[in-house]
């Protein structure tokens, strides 16, 4: 398997301009997470999925966020519209249900100017 | 607020050494308190994780010491190499580790040849 996909591995956009960050999970895992790490404020759980069902988005941190996962196998995180201080590493992470080892992908470097 | 800290923020440690990282939690929800381990431009990796039931695991050079009283837990590197040279994220998760994890701001470690 190859692991988590995140794509793109790099993005740079205009402050103001729509965000859409995407993740493939490993095939079979039943749950998907979106963490965000910052120096300033480290790794965060923003929001995580079960059965492709939205759990938990309280880490969202504004209505700007938003996450779907409309099948198992593909989950997108948008921010719109984007601002300089969204500049982060994004990292989605699935989870299979037979054990608590979440596997993190290569992460989304945002950068906002 | 932050509910799991963690110290040293860095920490230098000679080869063949021991390296030790410490970490406090407030959530007594907590169960389930894995380590990861993150190398430049990649995603946290598991590297090892305890449960409440017990005071310590051990894996290879890799210990990790819980104390439920004291809400504390600590991660033993015995033998450090350069290869182990990364930065260390301690974790905490309620429902055994499918609420996603809350993380400490993480130590980066440097052992010296």
């Amino acid at each position: 398997d190859a692991g988590v996909i995140q794509s793109p591995r790099h993005e740079v956009t205009e402050m103001g301009q729509e965000v859409t960050l995407r993740c493939k999970p490993i095939s079979g895992h039943n749950s998907l997470f979106w963490y965000r790490q910052t120096m300033m404020r480290g790794l965060e759980l923003l929001i995580y999925f079960n059965n492709n069902v939205p759990i938990d988005d309280s880490g969202m941190p504004e209505d700007r966020f938003s996450a779907k996962m409309p099948n198992a196998s593909f989950s997108t995180l948008k921010i719109q519209p984007s601002e300089p201080r969204d500049s982060a590493v994004y990292f989605c992470a699935s989870l299979p249900g037979w054990n608590t080892e979440a596997f993190f992908g290569q992460g989304t470097r945002l950068t906002v100017v | 607020q932050q509910q799991v800290k963690q110290s040293p923020q860095s920490l230098i440690v000679q080869k063949g050494g021991i390296s030790i990282i410490n970490c406090a939690y407030e959530n007594t929800a907590f169960d389930y308190f894995p380590w990861y381990q993150q190398f430049p431009g990649k995603g946290p990796a598991l590297l090892i994780a305890i449960r409440p039931d017990v005071s310590e695991k051990k894996e290879g050079r890799f210990t990790i010491s819980f104390n439920k009283s004291a809400k504390q837990f600590s991660l033993h590197i015995m033998d450090s190499q350069p290869g182990d040279s990364a930065t260390y994220f301690c974790a905490a998760s309620k429902g055994g580790g499918a609420d996603g994890l809350t993380f400490g701001k993480g130590t980066h470690l440097i052992i010296q040849p």
